[in-house]
């Protein structure tokens, strides 16, 4: 069975505060994502990243792809209260195009 | 700009009734999927399409039916709900695995 495990599970942290976020696994991937779930939606799309060491910045937000494309991190500078959700990766299978591996999604909670 | 339509957000079922939740979408997206999300377990998948006309399973398709008779529908059955299908569904579509994947808002299904 195929892992995608991150950490932490839970975080809450105060405003203006650094973290990061960690998927890994032993498998390897053709390309990952992140994604943020906020209470009663769906998720949505962060970013894309697809070669090994590749990086990748959203605002605060940077996002790092393993060397051998088998994890992950997110990492948040400053963090405000509007970062707060629920952060997952997804995983493409490069044995399997066709299947993404989830995987159980970091809490993250910016107190003001 | 509707994206992924699901209906409805909440619905209260009895041990053994049915029901179909809805999924639409208006991307022209070939694959569609249907995954529950539950605390501590992530997003599973339920079954997914590649196309109108087909449907394949996946992690968890035990007690549900699906059926993508036009390419923007994709229904999601329950013939004889159970509690353990407590959940949260979300639909969501893509234009192939590992693209960015769209959710729905998500069906908040209890069974009592």
């Amino acid at each position: 069975t195929q892992l995608l495990e991150q950490s932490p599970q839970f975080l809450s942290i105060q405003e203006g505060e650094n973290l990061t976020v960690y998927c890994n696994s032993s498998s390897v991937f053709s390309s990952l994502q992140w994604y943020r779930q906020e209470p009663g939606e769906g998720p949505v799309l962060l970013v894309t990243v697809v070669t090994g060491g590749e990086v990748k910045k959203l605002k605060r937000l940077t996002f790092q792809f393993g060397d051998a494309r088998k994890d992950s991190s997110l990492h948040i500078t400053a963090a405000q209260p509007g970062d707060t959700g629920l952060y997952l990766c997804a995983g493409l299978d490069a044995g399997n195009n066709r299947k993404l591996i989830w995987g159980l999604g970091t809490s993250l909670a910016v107190n003001p | 700009n509707a994206g992924v339509t699901q209906t409805p957000k909440f619905r209260v079922l009895k041990t053994g009734q049915s029901m179909t939740l809805l999924c639409a979408q208006d991307m022209n997206h070939e694959y569609m999927y249907w995954y529950r999300q539950d605390p501590g377990m992530g997003l599973r998948l339920i079954h997914y399409s590649v196309g109108e006309g087909t449907t394949a399973k996946g992690e968890v398709p035990d007690g549900y039916n699906v059926s993508r008779l036009k390419k923007q529908n994709f229904l999601l059955g329950l013939e004889s709900a159970a509690p353990s299908q407590t959940s949260v569904y979300f639909c969501a579509s893509s234009y192939i695995p590992g693209t960015e994947a769209f959710f729905g808002q998500g069906t908040r299904l209890t069974v009592v």
